[in-house]
């Protein structure tokens, strides 16, 4: 899993700024998924993207959240005016292929606090 | 979705004791996974078993699919094996098991 980089590691916002975190997948992956992991608790989906396209988006909150995965660079997880609710760890995950029986390996996570 | 338990939700261990965790899931799956998250929050990837056993080192994995339950087994624990175990599932994603929480003692 060392081959999925997030960055940046920490993140600190203040409420109502922006905070844009990134993930680059494994050489090899299209497929990138994002999950968010509140203190204390256990990881829930957000998004599952391929390269240009939002396959599944049904985890992501309606409004301030939104997701990209270009053709080039990194996905990218936006949220925008941030609250102190949004403080988490946000960890994103790649596979190869859409499969169910392929490995996913997720990065080291982002950690998100809103001040 | 998907229901995943995983039993116990926390477990404090002597140094070198054994112990197995457990996860049930509700729905027939091709993919499983164990993950470890360390203290420093990182997820390490255990084992990739859909179904049958796998053994790394101490650690060790079997999946009755059919019966719809994993297990992890840890030998010899160390005190580096604190953290949070997680099995995750996957259907359209992953789904996450509430984890159990493992301290290991000197």
């Amino acid at each position: 899993n060392a081959g999925v980089m997030q960055n940046p590691r920490h993140l600190v916002r203040r409420r109502g700024q922006e905070a844009r975190l990134r993930c680059s997948p494994m050489k090899g992956h299209s497929h990138v998924y994002w999950y968010r992991q509140l203190p204390e608790e256990g990881l829930k989906f957000m998004v599952y993207l391929q390269k240009e396209n939002i396959i599944d988006e049904s985890g992501m909150p309606k409004e301030r959240f939104s997701a990209e995965f270009p053709k080039e660079g990194p996905s990218i997880l936006r949220i925008q005016q941030v609250v102190r609710g949004d403080s988490a760890a946000y960890f994103c995950a790649s596979s190869p292929r859409l499969s169910a029986d392929t490995e996913a390996f997720f990065g080291q996570g982002t950690r998100l606090t809103v001040v | 979705g998907i229901q995943v338990e995983q039993s116990p939700p926390d477990l404090i261990l002597q140094e070198g004791a054994n112990s197995t965790l457990r996860c049930n899931f509700s729905d027939s799956v091709n993919n499983l996974q164990w993950f470890h998250q360390n203290p420093w929050g990182q997820l390490i990837n255990l084992f990739y078993i859909p179904s049958g056993t796998k053994q790394n080192g101490r650690l060790s994995a079997t999946t009755v699919a059919t019966e719809r339950y994993s297990l992890l087994y840890i030998s010899s624990s160390q005190t580096t094996d604190s953290g949070v175990y997680f099995c995750a599932v996957f259907l359209d994603q992953f789904y996450f098991g509430t984890g159990t929480s493992l301290t290991v003692i000197p």
